[in-house]
């Protein structure tokens, strides 16, 4: 079974910094990794999947890069709407996936 | 556009049944892709639980013990979830989503408490 660390749990930023968000697999997945952001009270929405491509409608702001264990999700000039909590995803033994635990993004 | 929408009881009593639908519009469901459900219980991550192919396969989350099973009703463009013999570690939202690789289409999500 493969499994999705994030790190860190918590990170605390202001509105305009850069986020960097971290995910580790514990094996190889080639790029079969997406992220989704979590609001409070909402579904998941999806962001950038294989690793880099970003979902219809998301914002350039939104970035993802990384490949066989280690993954980045990168938010330039943060926006007060992207505070929350974000998710990677594998799906390397697709239709079966996984999730990481999740990193919380807060307002510092 | 694709939605998806959960129904089911809000309550459950433990040791019962649990039994959820997701209705899709905007698509049929027998033309393809994979349709699954997900949970997440109070404060914690993503669980994936399952999928079911249009052609009626199905998959489930290996961590889970073999209490869940879902299925499709083409007629219905519906598929469900049954989870077994719940207890209180079955509290959660439960999200429906189609699978089309990645989860690109999600449900609102129904809390289901699983309570006496």
């Amino acid at each position: 079974e493969i499994v999705l660390t994030q790190s860190p749990a918590t990170l605390s930023l202001s509105p305009g910094e850069r986020a960097t968000l971290s995910c580790r697999a514990s094996q190889s997945i080639g790029n079969y990794l997406a992220w989704y952001q979590q609001k409070p009270g909402q579904a998941p929405r999806l962001l950038i999947y294989d690793a880099s491509d970003r979902a219809a409608g998301i914002p350039a702001r939104f970035s993802g890069s990384g490949s066989g264990t280690d993954f980045t999700l990168t938010i330039t000039s943060l926006e007060p709407e992207d505070f929350a909590v974000y998710y990677c995803q594998q799906r390397s033994n697709w239709p079966r996936c996984s999730f990481g635990q999740g990193t919380k993004l807060e307002i510092k | 556009q694709l939605q998806l929408q959960e129904s089911g009881p809000g309550l459950v009593k433990p040791s019962e049944t649990l039994s959820l639908t997701c209705t899709v519009s905007g698509y049929s469901i027998g033309s393809g892709y994979y349709w699954g459900w997900v949970r997440q219980a109070p404060g914690m991550g993503l669980e994936w639980i399952g999928s079911v192919h249009h052609n009626g396969i199905t998959y489930y989350n290996p961590s889970l013990k073999s209490r869940f099973n879902i299925s499709m009703d083409t007629s219905k463009n519906q598929f469900s979830l049954k989870v077994t013999s719940v207890t209180a570690a079955d509290t959660a939202v439960y999200y429906c989503a189609r699978n089309r690789q990645w989860l690109d289409h999600w449900g609102q999500g129904t809390l289901v408490a699983v309570s006496s």
